[in-house]
């Protein structure tokens, strides 16, 4: 079974500052995706940003960008310039196929991060 | 668009009450999606669909139905609601293109069990 973990369950940084968010996973498939969403108070789930397994080079979405150590199973997310309105719960998630043909996304337990003024 | 969205936003269940939870979405995604969100954990799927007329079991399947009668809607049910059912709810749902397609979540449902 995939699972996905978080180990810190909080986190805090100054506005401006950068911040690195840790996610270790375990598989014994080679193929996948793997995922972070953002989760404002709203409750709204929103996709921060998408990794390939099978894809060497690091992804990047503007201020966010992604350490993928496959051989490690480890998947951080890297915000650069924090700003107020990232304050959020953090979800890393993996992506894998059913036997029904679709695909699931199996979560961590997430990690709250607050930026501060 | 409006995306997905879900219908009732909060909802306050006694023991053993049931109640529908509607999903519905104007994307002609193939795949739909429910799964709960409990303090502390990430979201677990519960059912999902991958087309109409059809669905599957998930992670957490036990006091659930649901149903897909028509392409844009996802219908989940609780026969006899337990206190152990207070969670909050998403919906997604995502195209079949290919592997790995990006699901689109509704705002969730907020559901209290006494």
């Amino acid at each position: 079974a995939q699972t996905v973990t978080q180990s810190q369950p909080e986190m805090s940084v100054q506005e401006a500052e950068t911040v690195t968010l840790s996610c270790t996973y375990d598989t014994s498939e080679n193929n996948y995706y793997l995922f972070w969403y953002k989760q404002p108070p709203s409750r709204q789930m929103i996709l921060v940003i998408r990794q390939e397994a099978y894809k060497q080079q690091n992804a990047t979405e503007n201020r966010f960008s992604v350490n993928f150590q496959k051989a490690a199973k480890s998947f951080s997310l890297k915000i650069s310039d924090s700003q107020l309105g990232d304050t959020a719960m953090y979800f890393c998630a993996f992506m894998t196929v059913t036997q029904g043909g679709s695909e699931k996304l199996v979560f961590g337990k997430g990690m709250k991060l607050t930026v501060n003024p | 668009n409006a995306g997905v969205t879900q219908t009732p936003k909060f909802r306050v269940l006694k023991t053993g009450q049931s109640m529908t939870l509607l999903c519905a979405q104007d994307m002609n995604h193939e795949y739909m999606y429910w799964y709960r969100q409990d303090p502390g954990m990430g979201l677990r799927l519960i059912h999902y669909s991958v087309g109409e007329g059809t669905t599957a079991k998930g992670e957490v399947p036990d006091g659930y139905n649901v149903s897909r009668l028509k392409k844009q809607n996802f219908l989940l049910g609780l026969e006899s609601a337990a206190p152990s059912q207070t969670s909050v709810y998403f919906c997604a749902s995502s195209y079949q293109r290919g592997n790995f397609n990006e699901q689109f979540f509704g705002p969730g449902t907020r559901l209290t069990v006494l």
